[in-house]
């Protein structure tokens, strides 16, 4: 299986501010990855997937970039409905996930 | 609306089996695999298998081999997971999840989620 390390584990942050989480493949993914957001208690949402691909009604806030093993997601400006942990999911393979990130305030 | 509805909570006993169920509606249910993934307590995201609901194709991941079996009723556009052997390892959230795109060749990225079926396993 292709492993994905996230970093980092959890971060401090405010409204306003700009995030950055990355994603590290143990092979090159070619751009076969996504992004999902969750918050306690509620299933996974997606945010992106092929690497940049914003899906529908997700704020333009959020962005995703990078190439062969590493990847970012980034959040502009951090809003109070984004804290929440944050999930890298390649699919070259059989689907694997990191190990998430945990924003906090 | 497209939606994926799951069966209720569970409490088993190990070495029991456990199946859950999870409805589609509001889109064309025969033609995006649906996969599911489980999330054990303050843990991570975890891969389960896959099933296409036209025709039933199945894969599982290496780690469910012999333990698990996933099926479809297309009639009522819904599918089961069944794990076997239960340990208490097994205690987790299980999701059902839509595959992003339609057809057989599938993309592997989940856009609609289900709600969650929370599974204890205990003595």
């Amino acid at each position: 299986d292709i492993q994905m390390t996230q970093s980092p584990s959890s971060l401090s942050a405010s409204v306003g501010d700009r995030v950055t989480i990355t994603c590290r493949a143990s092979q090159d993914i070619s751009n076969s990855l996504a992004w999902y957001q969750q918050r306690p208690g509620e299933a996974p949402k997606l945010l992106l997937y092929s690497t940049s691909r914003l899906q529908s009604g997700v704020p333009s806030r959020f962005s995703g970039s990078g190439s062969g093993t590493d990847y970012t997601l980034t959040v502009s400006s951090l809003q109070p409905e984004d804290f929440a942990t944050y999930y890298c999911q390649q699919y070259y393979g059989n689907p694997t996930f990191g190990q998430g990130t945990s924003v906090e305030i | 609306q497209v939606h994926l509805v799951q069966s209720g909570a569970e409490v088993k006993k190990p070495g029991a089996s456990l199946e859950v169920s999870c409805k589609g509606s509001g889109y064309s249910f025969d033609f995006h695999y649906i996969h599911w993934v489980r999330q054990a307590p303050g843990q991570g995201l975890e891969w389960m298998g896959v099933i296409y609901p036209s025709g039933g194709r199945t894969t599982y991941a290496q780690k469910f081999w012999g333990r698990v079996t996933m099926a479809r009723d297309t009639s009522t556009d819904t599918v089961f997971m069944e794990l076997r052997r239960l340990t208490s390892e097994d205690t987790a959230v299980y999701y059902c999840a839509r595959d992003g795109v339609f057809g057989n060749y599938g993309g592997k990225w989940f856009d609609t989620w289900g709600q969650g079926t929370p599974v204890t396993v205990s003595s």
